[in-house]
């Protein structure tokens, strides 16, 4: 069964900075591209950031120069380092699989002083 | 201000079909795949729809998805209950350095 799940979110100071991780089960990790998107509360979907199996990278501009996302296929993980983070960086992040065919279930993150 | 533009609510009575669009532009819907969503609030999203027109594995023939031009539509026949969600559609963008774009989402009511 194919399995995502994100940890690491929680209660930042504007500012500050954060580490999402996905640890991903039941395929080749490895063979997949894969996605961060968020979701602030009670807004839409936002796209943040993709990396490919190959690791060539793409960020929202909402992100760019704060985040940062990588992978470590020998752990079958996916992270995102969220640095000077902002009021409106607050939202549930998910990670998920190029293709979209499957979603973790999301992790808050929010930032206030 | 979503890249991709979704009506904001939809809404029908059991039975009814009812469709949801999305509309972009070339350097999205123009050129690439339409990805469906739905999402029950307080879950995840999930796929609905790939490469404009195919059902993942368990999703309904109920379901389905068009795409014309720069326009994507996602059609719901005999509508159900359990249908009431939000639905987001999504596409890749070729502008710039390339991103995923979504849409607004939808809020989808069954009376």
């Amino acid at each position: 069964e194919v399995q995502l799940v994100e940890s690491g979110g929680g209660l930042v100071q504007p500012g500050g900075s954060l580490r999402l991780s996905c640890a991903a089960s039941g395929f080749t990790f490895s063979s997949y591209e894969m996605n961060w998107v968020r979701q602030a509360p009670g807004k839409g979907l936002e796209w943040v950031s993709y990396i490919t199996s190959g690791s060539t990278i793409y960020y929202a501009d909402s992100v760019k120069g704060r985040f940062t996302i990588s992978r470590d296929n020998a752990k079958n993980s996916l992270y995102l380092q969220m640095n000077s983070l902002r009021a409106e960086d607050t939202a549930v992040y998910y990670c998920a699989r190029g293709g979209w065919d499957a979603w973790g279930q999301g992790t808050l993150v929010t930032v206030s002083s | 201000q979503s890249v991709l533009t979704q009506p904001p609510s939809a809404s029908g009575t059991p039975g009814q079909r009812v469709t949801i669009s999305c509309s972009g532009s070339s350097s999205n819907i123009g050129s690439n795949y339409v990805y469906w969503y739905q999402q029950v609030p307080g879950t995840a999203p999930k796929l609905l729809m790939y490469r404009n027109n195919q059902r993942p594995s368990g999703v309904p023939d109920r379901f389905s998805g068009s795409k014309s031009g720069t326009s994507a539509s996602l059609a719901i026949s005999g509508l159900r209950s359990e249908d009431e969600a939000d639905y987001y559609c999504a596409a890749w963008d070729d502008s710039l350095s390339g991103s995923w774009v979504f849409g607004g989402g939808t809020k989808l009511t069954v009376l």
